[in-house]
Protein backbone atom coordinates (compact mmCIF):
# COMPACT_ATOMS: atom_id res chain seq x y z
CA UNK A 1 0.00 0.00 0.00
CA UNK A 2 1.22 3.40 -0.66
CA UNK A 3 2.53 5.34 2.65
CA UNK A 4 3.65 9.29 3.29
CA UNK A 5 5.65 9.84 6.23
CA UNK A 6 6.88 13.56 6.44
CA UNK A 7 10.35 13.51 8.98
CA UNK A 8 9.55 16.18 11.80
CA UNK A 9 6.06 16.91 13.51
CA UNK A 10 7.27 20.61 14.07
CA UNK A 11 9.42 22.44 12.55
CA UNK A 12 11.20 25.37 13.61
CA UNK A 13 13.14 28.03 12.08
CA UNK A 14 14.02 31.84 12.17
CA UNK A 15 12.19 34.48 9.47
CA UNK A 16 14.87 34.42 6.50
CA UNK A 17 16.12 31.41 6.94
CA UNK A 18 15.92 27.64 4.55
CA UNK A 19 12.98 25.90 5.19
CA UNK A 20 13.45 22.36 4.69
CA UNK A 21 10.24 20.19 5.01
CA UNK A 22 11.01 16.42 4.45
CA UNK A 23 8.47 13.86 2.69
CA UNK A 24 8.92 10.50 1.73
CA UNK A 25 6.62 7.52 -0.09
CA UNK A 26 6.58 4.21 -0.58
CA UNK A 27 4.36 3.67 -3.96
CA UNK A 28 4.68 0.43 -6.34
CA UNK A 29 3.79 2.52 -9.39
CA UNK A 30 5.10 6.04 -10.41
CA UNK A 31 3.20 8.56 -8.11
CA UNK A 32 1.89 12.16 -8.22
CA UNK A 33 3.07 13.84 -5.26
CA UNK A 34 1.73 17.25 -3.60
CA UNK A 35 2.26 19.68 -1.04
CA UNK A 36 -0.35 21.41 0.64
CA UNK A 37 -0.65 23.83 3.41
CA UNK A 38 -3.22 24.84 5.44
CA UNK A 39 -3.48 27.61 7.78
CA UNK A 40 -5.55 28.01 11.09
CA UNK A 41 -9.39 26.94 10.46
CA UNK A 42 -8.98 26.37 6.75
CA UNK A 43 -9.10 24.08 4.44
CA UNK A 44 -5.83 23.08 2.75
CA UNK A 45 -4.09 24.83 -0.40
CA UNK A 46 -2.34 23.34 -3.32
CA UNK A 47 1.59 24.40 -3.28
CA UNK A 48 2.62 22.28 -6.09
CA UNK A 49 2.51 19.42 -7.27
CA UNK A 50 4.68 16.53 -9.17
CA UNK A 51 3.49 14.74 -11.97
CA UNK A 52 6.06 13.17 -13.78
CA UNK A 53 7.11 16.00 -15.57
CA UNK A 54 9.97 18.29 -14.37
CA UNK A 55 11.93 16.90 -11.07
CA UNK A 56 12.26 20.03 -9.89
CA UNK A 57 8.36 21.52 -9.14
CA UNK A 58 8.00 25.42 -8.63
CA UNK A 59 4.94 26.31 -6.64
CA UNK A 60 3.33 29.31 -5.35
CA UNK A 61 4.91 31.50 -2.50
CA UNK A 62 8.17 30.67 -3.21
CA UNK A 63 8.03 27.05 -2.51
CA UNK A 64 9.87 24.19 -4.53
CA UNK A 65 10.03 21.08 -4.12
CA UNK A 66 12.37 18.35 -5.85
CA UNK A 67 11.24 14.49 -6.82
CA UNK A 68 14.35 11.95 -6.32
CA UNK A 69 12.94 8.50 -7.29
CA UNK A 70 16.21 6.90 -6.25
CA UNK A 71 15.25 8.23 -2.69
CA UNK A 72 11.87 8.29 -2.87
CA UNK A 73 11.53 11.74 -1.52
CA UNK A 74 9.61 14.76 -2.12
CA UNK A 75 11.53 17.32 -0.07
CA UNK A 76 9.35 21.13 0.48
CA UNK A 77 12.15 23.99 0.23
CA UNK A 78 12.10 27.78 0.65
CA UNK A 79 15.08 30.13 0.29
CA UNK A 80 14.03 32.43 3.02
CA UNK A 81 11.17 32.36 5.46
CA UNK A 82 8.47 34.88 6.00
CA UNK A 83 6.24 34.90 9.21
CA UNK A 84 3.07 33.81 7.18
CA UNK A 85 4.66 30.67 5.67
CA UNK A 86 3.77 29.49 9.48
CA UNK A 87 1.23 26.97 9.19
CA UNK A 88 0.70 22.65 8.82
CA UNK A 89 2.36 21.52 6.00
CA UNK A 90 0.59 18.30 4.22
CA UNK A 91 2.71 15.85 1.25
CA UNK A 92 0.46 13.89 -0.14
CA UNK A 93 0.34 11.02 -2.83
CA UNK A 94 -1.83 9.92 -5.13
CA UNK A 95 -1.82 7.35 -8.52
CA UNK A 96 -2.35 3.80 -6.50
CA UNK A 97 -5.56 1.71 -8.88
CA UNK A 98 -7.04 0.55 -5.79
CA UNK A 99 -10.18 2.94 -4.51
CA UNK A 100 -9.08 2.71 -0.49
CA UNK A 101 -5.85 4.43 -1.05
CA UNK A 102 -5.93 6.53 -4.07
CA UNK A 103 -4.80 9.61 -2.17
CA UNK A 104 -2.84 9.42 0.86
CA UNK A 105 -1.99 12.20 3.37
CA UNK A 106 1.02 11.99 5.53
CA UNK A 107 0.47 13.11 9.45
CA UNK A 108 1.95 17.02 8.44
CA UNK A 109 5.03 19.23 9.89
CA UNK A 110 4.22 22.03 11.78
CA UNK A 111 5.96 25.29 10.76
CA UNK A 112 7.08 27.98 12.98
CA UNK A 113 8.84 30.83 11.81
CA UNK A 114 10.53 32.79 14.95
CA UNK A 115 11.55 36.78 14.11
CA UNK B 1 -14.22 31.89 -9.45
CA UNK B 2 -15.96 31.22 -6.21
CA UNK B 3 -13.57 28.71 -4.02
CA UNK B 4 -15.18 25.61 -2.82
CA UNK B 5 -18.08 26.43 -0.10
CA UNK B 6 -18.67 24.03 2.54
CA UNK B 7 -22.39 24.39 4.93
CA UNK B 8 -22.37 24.59 8.18
CA UNK B 9 -19.02 25.45 9.22
CA UNK B 10 -20.21 24.40 12.65
CA UNK B 11 -22.30 22.07 13.93
CA UNK B 12 -22.66 20.17 17.10
CA UNK B 13 -24.49 16.89 17.53
CA UNK B 14 -25.41 14.35 20.36
CA UNK B 15 -24.34 10.56 19.63
CA UNK B 16 -26.83 8.12 17.97
CA UNK B 17 -27.99 11.45 15.32
CA UNK B 18 -27.28 11.85 12.08
CA UNK B 19 -25.88 14.58 10.56
CA UNK B 20 -25.70 15.55 6.59
CA UNK B 21 -23.00 17.92 5.54
CA UNK B 22 -23.21 20.13 2.21
CA UNK B 23 -20.31 21.16 -0.29
CA UNK B 24 -20.19 23.12 -3.48
CA UNK B 25 -17.18 22.59 -5.77
CA UNK B 26 -15.77 25.06 -8.20
CA UNK B 27 -17.75 26.02 -11.10
CA UNK B 28 -16.99 23.34 -13.63
CA UNK B 29 -15.37 21.23 -11.38
CA UNK B 30 -16.86 17.54 -11.73
CA UNK B 31 -15.09 15.44 -8.95
CA UNK B 32 -16.05 16.15 -5.28
CA UNK B 33 -14.14 14.49 -2.66
CA UNK B 34 -14.37 13.92 1.11
CA UNK B 35 -11.99 13.89 4.16
CA UNK B 36 -11.99 13.10 7.67
CA UNK B 37 -8.87 15.04 9.58
CA UNK B 38 -8.70 14.74 13.53
CA UNK B 39 -5.58 14.93 15.41
CA UNK B 40 -4.68 11.34 16.08
CA UNK B 41 -5.70 9.79 12.45
CA UNK B 42 -4.56 12.80 10.67
CA UNK B 43 -6.37 13.60 7.21
CA UNK B 44 -8.52 10.09 5.75
CA UNK B 45 -10.02 9.75 2.49
CA UNK B 46 -13.82 9.33 2.96
CA UNK B 47 -15.07 8.85 -0.58
CA UNK B 48 -14.62 10.51 -3.71
CA UNK B 49 -18.12 11.65 -6.49
CA UNK B 50 -17.39 12.16 -10.41
CA UNK B 51 -20.80 12.77 -12.35
CA UNK B 52 -22.55 11.94 -9.51
CA UNK B 53 -21.33 8.36 -9.18
CA UNK B 54 -18.94 7.22 -6.52
CA UNK B 55 -15.79 6.51 -7.99
CA UNK B 56 -13.33 6.17 -5.01
CA UNK B 57 -14.15 4.71 -1.23
CA UNK B 58 -11.64 4.99 1.34
CA UNK B 59 -11.69 2.88 4.54
CA UNK B 60 -14.54 3.93 6.42
CA UNK B 61 -17.73 2.52 7.70
CA UNK B 62 -21.12 2.48 5.90
CA UNK B 63 -22.22 5.23 8.15
CA UNK B 64 -20.62 7.39 6.07
CA UNK B 65 -22.36 8.10 2.59
CA UNK B 66 -22.59 10.71 0.02
CA UNK B 67 -24.24 11.83 -2.90
CA UNK B 68 -23.85 14.08 -5.42
CA UNK B 69 -26.22 15.80 -7.52
CA UNK B 70 -26.34 16.91 -11.61
CA UNK B 71 -25.07 20.66 -10.36
CA UNK B 72 -22.04 19.04 -8.88
CA UNK B 73 -22.90 20.16 -5.31
CA UNK B 74 -22.36 17.00 -3.03
CA UNK B 75 -23.40 16.15 0.44
CA UNK B 76 -22.01 13.80 3.10
CA UNK B 77 -24.19 12.09 5.51
CA UNK B 78 -23.23 10.24 8.35
CA UNK B 79 -25.55 7.90 10.54
CA UNK B 80 -25.74 7.12 13.86
CA UNK B 81 -23.07 9.42 15.68
CA UNK B 82 -20.13 8.45 18.04
CA UNK B 83 -17.82 10.11 19.68
CA UNK B 84 -15.48 9.72 17.56
CA UNK B 85 -16.80 11.02 14.68
CA UNK B 86 -15.95 14.03 15.72
CA UNK B 87 -13.74 15.84 13.44
CA UNK B 88 -13.24 18.37 10.62
CA UNK B 89 -14.68 17.61 7.47
CA UNK B 90 -13.22 18.80 4.54
CA UNK B 91 -14.86 18.51 0.96
CA UNK B 92 -11.78 18.90 -2.29
CA UNK B 93 -13.30 19.35 -5.65
CA UNK B 94 -11.03 18.91 -8.66
CA UNK B 95 -11.47 18.83 -12.62
CA UNK B 96 -9.80 14.74 -12.93
CA UNK B 97 -10.36 13.41 -9.65
CA UNK B 98 -8.75 12.73 -6.69
CA UNK B 99 -5.22 11.68 -8.58
CA UNK B 100 -4.64 15.30 -9.03
CA UNK B 101 -5.09 18.97 -8.08
CA UNK B 102 -7.57 19.24 -5.39
CA UNK B 103 -8.74 22.32 -3.98
CA UNK B 104 -10.25 22.57 -0.55
CA UNK B 105 -12.90 24.42 1.09
CA UNK B 106 -12.73 25.39 4.79
CA UNK B 107 -14.54 22.61 6.59
CA UNK B 108 -17.00 21.77 8.84
CA UNK B 109 -16.41 20.85 12.14
CA UNK B 110 -18.43 18.18 13.60
CA UNK B 111 -18.59 18.20 17.53
CA UNK B 112 -20.58 14.90 18.77
CA UNK B 113 -20.96 14.79 22.48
Amino acid sequence: AQSVTQLGSHVSVSEGALVLLRCNYSSSVPPYLFWYVQYPNQGLQLLLKYTSAATLVKGINGFEAEFKKSETSFHLTKPSAHMSDAAEYFCAVSGRKTSYDKVIFGPGTSLSVIP
Amino acid sequence: KAGVTQTPRYLIKTRGQQVTLSCSPISGHRSVSWYQQTPGQGLQFLFEYFSETQRNKGNFPGRFSGRQFSNSRSEMNVSTLELGDSALYLCASSLFGVEGAQYFGPGTRLLVL
